[in-house]
């Protein structure tokens, strides 16, 4: 059984322009959750995903960040108009229905220049 | 919010040496885990214990969900330990994020 999978692993972009961080679960998961880790810090919750709705996004900057977990594929963090304090790891973390215990991916590091 | 206090902050070991880590967490808690998070940055899952013991080769943990921690041992630590633990916790009222302390930064020497 893969393990949560998590691409791209290493993202730069520019100021300004549009990141796009993919997480796909492992199999028979149905809960995402996506945690930032800004350097030198611990790591924060963001949202919490499971297919098709958002169940509790209080951990999303109110602009710029999206997140969805479509029917089919994997889910997605959207960061339009980076500013170099995205510059950060993402990591995605599943779980199986009715279970807390979350696994984690290798994250994405993203670096804003 | 449910606050999550690690200590110590630091930790520098002679390989070889045991150590214990601990987490203390001001609320009622459905999850409880530990991460090792390696110099590379992946984290690692060791333990999930809302409550009791487990033991996994040189690392073992427990729980006391009445008194609100939980200790993670090291014994006869290697230099591959070396590396930040988390600890981190899912209120009991919450919809399941994680709360993350703050960590120990392990460093373990030859």
């Amino acid at each position: 059984n893969a393990g949560v999978m998590q691409n791209p692993r290493h993202l730069v972009r520019r100021r300004g322009q549009e990141a796009r961080l993919r997480c796909s679960p492992m199999k028979g998961h149905s809960h995402v959750y996506w945690y930032r880790q800004l350097p030198e810090e611990g790591l924060k919750f963001m949202v919490y995903l499971q297919k098709e709705n958002i169940i509790d996004e209080s951990g999303m900057p109110k602009e710029r960040f999206s997140a969805e977990f479509p029917k089919e594929g994997p889910s997605i963090l959207r960061i339009q108009q980076v500013v170099r304090g995205d510059s950060a790891a993402y990591f995605c973390a599943s779980s199986p229905p009715y279970s807390y215990e979350q696994y984690f991916g290798p994250g994405t590091r993203l670096t804003v220049t | 919010g449910i606050q999550v206090e690690q200590s110590p902050p630091d930790l520098i070991l002679q390989e070889g040496a045991n150590s214990t880590l601990r987490c203390n967490f001001s609320d009622s808690v459905n999850n409880l885990q530990w991460f090792h998070q390696n110099p590379w940055g992946q984290l690692i899952n060791l333990f999930y214990i809302p409550s009791g013991t487990k033991q996994n080769g040189r690392l073992s943990a427990t729980t006391v969900a009445t008194e609100r921690y939980s200790l993670l041992y090291i014994s006869s630590s290697q230099t591959t330990d070396s590396g930040v633990y988390f600890c981190a916790v899912v209120n009991g009222g919450s919809q399941g994020n994680l709360i993350f302390g703050k960590g120990t930064k392990l460093s373990v020497k030859p």
